[in-house]
């Protein structure tokens, strides 16, 4: 079975530039999320999906970060303009989630994750 | 809210010593309890989880008990191997399938 893919693995832009990361999520999985990690610290969830609805998007800062999930299978989160405070890896992760039938495994498979460096 | 704190790393440990890692958290309704671990150059992965009060998560020589009175999930292993230096993060999942993370706790295991 195929895991997360997501690309590009890694991402070198200036302020204010912008940047797209896209994510293929494990087939048949209804639930795609996207988190941020900043060194040294834990995965920050920034929009969920379910199916090609969004279920949260409470920490996603919309004046930059946008996020979609077109036909409810792949991703693209994109951010414009650029903040150096956004350097981190960009991991998605994809479930089952509620769709499954039950209550589902609730385990979370992810992608290697894109990491973005703004200078 | 929603939240999950865990101790303060790094942690340094000799191989065979005895490892907790503690975990408390935060939440509304009843939320499944997970530990996910991340190896050094890889992606993160779960290691265990609990879905309900008393349950007991179990993989690869680590435990741990879903405690709903003292909203805890401590990680335990009774003898640990320079294989399982990692960072360690408990999560929780809401019954909306929102999956939170705590801050993660490093561990170093020395021959």
């Amino acid at each position: 079975e195929a895991g997360v893919a997501q690309s590009p693995r890694y991402k070198i832009i200036e302020k204010r530039q912008s940047v797209a990361f896209w994510c293929n999520p494990i087939s048949g999985h209804a639930t795609l999320y996207w988190y941020q990690q900043i060194l040294g610290q834990g995965p920050k969830l920034l929009i969920q999906f379910q199916n090609n609805g969004v279920v949260d998007d409470s920490q996603l800062p919309k004046d930059r970060f946008s996020a979609e999930r077109l036909k409810g299978v792949d991703s693209t989160l994109k951010i414009q303009p650029a903040k150096l405070e956004d350097s981190a890896v960009y991991l998605c992760a994809s479930s089952l989630g509620r769709t499954s039938g039950g209550a589902g495994t609730g385990e979370l498979f992810f992608g290697e994750g894109s990491r973005l460096t703004v200078l | 809210g929603n939240s999950v704190t865990q101790m303060e790393g790094p942690v340094t440990l000799s191989e065979e010593a005895f490892l907790t890692i503690n975990c408390t958290y935060t939440a509304t309704g009843y939320p499944s309890l997970f530990w996910y671990v991340q190896y050094p150059g890889e992606g993160l992965q779960l290691l265990l989880k609990a879905t309900k009060a008393d349950d007991k998560g179990s993989n690869k020589g680590f435990e741990a008990t879903y405690r709903k009175e003292t909203t805890s999930f401590h990680l335990e292993k009774g003898s640990v191997q320079v294989s399982d230096s990692a960072v360690y993060f408990c999560a929780l999942k809401t019954s909306y399938d929102k999956v939170i993370f705590g801050p993660g706790t490093s561990l170093s295991v020395i021959p």
